[in-house]
């Protein structure tokens, strides 16, 4: 158990619609990393939250943001769905910035009809 | 493009062989990453080995750095049908805004039969 939870595990919706993925950080870690994996593209980096600010961005859409609250855990917003979102979402934690290990939740699927 | 590519991109074998993965990156790095991941679930860290180290241990694993061929190898000794998974190996060498980005690679599919 990583520590990282994720939820919702999986999702379904329609093209155009909206959806949050929720992310609560390892206990103690206060940088939380988005990434969107598929089997096209790999696994993508998104974008870094460290102590409730951006800290740095990624091959991140328009259509979606993020943010990181008081309480650490953090939010990925995806917006005007489209089919070519579908991918499994990763949230990941770690105590501090720069590049040290960092734990991974087991995603959230997502499925976009 | 990825900052590192694993080699091979898969590779089958028979439990207690060993299982050798190569990555390459294209720019200098602090340090560079392995992590595993097994099917539908996150990703792992295995081990992290600095750009001024060469080799690194913990248990069956074993990794190598050679930052002049800008590579990395990781070494699974006596596999088992459980170490069945992907690998990646993770760089920082990417710089946003002050920051590093961890750039993964595609991954190595291992499959070890029993």
């Amino acid at each position: 158990d990583s520590g990282v939870t994720q939820t919702p595990k999986h999702l379904i919706t329609a093209t155009g619609q909206r959806v949050t993925l929720r992310c609560s950080p390892r206990s103690g870690d206060l940088s939380v990393y988005w990434y969107q994996q598929s089997l096209d593209q790999g696994l993508q980096f998104l974008i870094q939250y460290y102590n409730g600010e951006e800290r740095a961005k990624g091959n991140i859409l328009e259509r979606f943001s993020a943010q990181q609250f008081p309480d650490l855990h953090s939010e990925l917003n995806l917006s005007s769905l489209e089919l070519g979102d579908s991918a499994l979402y990763f949230c990941a934690s770690s105590p501090r910035q720069g590049n040290q290990p960092q734990h991974f939740g087991d995603g959230t699927r997502l499925s976009i009809l | 493009s990825q900052q590192g590519e694993e080699d091979p991109q898969a590779l089958s074998i028979q439990e207690g062989e060993n299982a050798t993965m190569n990555c390459s990156y294209k720019t200098s790095i602090n340090n560079l990453q392995w992590y595993r991941q097994n099917s539908g679930r996150g990703l792992v860290h295995l081990i992290l080995i600095r750009s001024n180290e060469r080799e690194k241990h913990s248990g069956r694993l074993r990794v190598t750095l050679d930052t002049s061929k800008k590579s990395s190898s990781l070494l699974i000794t006596a596999s088992r049908a459980a170490d069945t998974a992907s690998y990646f190996c993770a760089t920082d060498a990417s710089l946003s805004g002050g920051s590093y980005i961890p750039t993964f690679g595609r991954g190595t599919s291992l499959i070890v039969h029993p």
